[in-house]
């Protein structure tokens, strides 16, 4: 049973640039949602997908947007990235209309900005 | 507000102990608790859930414990060993997303 998955590992970037994180759902699940975790922090929710819509938002900017695809694999946008954006960026997938609202977790994407 | 947070930031255990690690939440309309354990450089592992028309659930070597009336849930690890260090969250729902507390560091000493 394929876990959630998710790409790069590791990224650096430099102030101004645009990146894009990948993810794909562990296997069975239609939703992914995508998190934020600073060092030393929990995670904070920035956005849901299912049915390649964004179904919530968190408190984040523009600047950060997503996308679903058909196989419900999904990306994660960040323009104009600042120095703030470094972080862990986490995946997690569930099924919607599921018995539990349990999301289960990619091991992240550590974005650095310089 | 929402807010679901932890008393103790740290906590330091003899391997063969066990651990209690607490949480307190502020949504009284919550009916649904997860407690993450995360590891160094790892996304966060679903440990065990439980839900409020529940006191009490129990895992492998884990437990969790939840008092509605004082909105505190607590996870319990028996027997700790030196696999169990990590950070541990709690977490709850909130429409679709998660809101997590700030984290609990569990050290175990051997």
């Amino acid at each position: 049973d394929a876990g959630v998955t998710q790409s790069p590992t590791h990224l650096i970037k430099t102030r101004g640039q645009q990146v894009t994180l990948r993810c794909s759902p562990k296997s069975g699940h239609d939703t992914v949602s995508w998190y934020q975790q600073a060092l030393g922090q929990g995670p904070q929710f920035i956005f849901q997908y299912y049915e390649e819509e964004e179904r919530q938002r968190g408190n984040f900017p523009d600047r950060f947007s997503g996308h679903q695809f058909p196989n419900y694999s999904s990306e994660l946008n960040v323009n104009a990235l600042l120095l703030g954006d470094s972080a862990l960026y986490l995946c997690a997938s569930s099924l919607a209309g599921g018995f539990t609202d349990t999301q289960y977790f990619g091991p992240g994407t550590r974005l650095t900005v310089l | 507000g929402e807010s679901v947070g932890l008393h103790l930031p740290t906590l330091s255990v003899q391997e063969g102990d066990n651990s209690i690690i607490n949480c307190a939440y502020s949504n009284s309309a919550s009916d649904y608790f997860i407690w993450y354990k995360q590891e160094s450089g790892k996304g966060p592992q679903f440990i065990i859930d439980i839900r409020s028309n529940m006191d009490k659930r129990q895992g492998q070597r884990v437990t969790v414990l939840l008092n509605k009336t004082v909105k505190h849930l607590s996870l319990q690890i028996a027997a700790t060993q030196p696999g169990d260090s990590a950070v541990y969250f709690c977490a709850e729902p909130y429409g679709n997303k998660l809101v997590f507390g700030a984290g609990t560091i569990l050290r175990v000493k051997s």
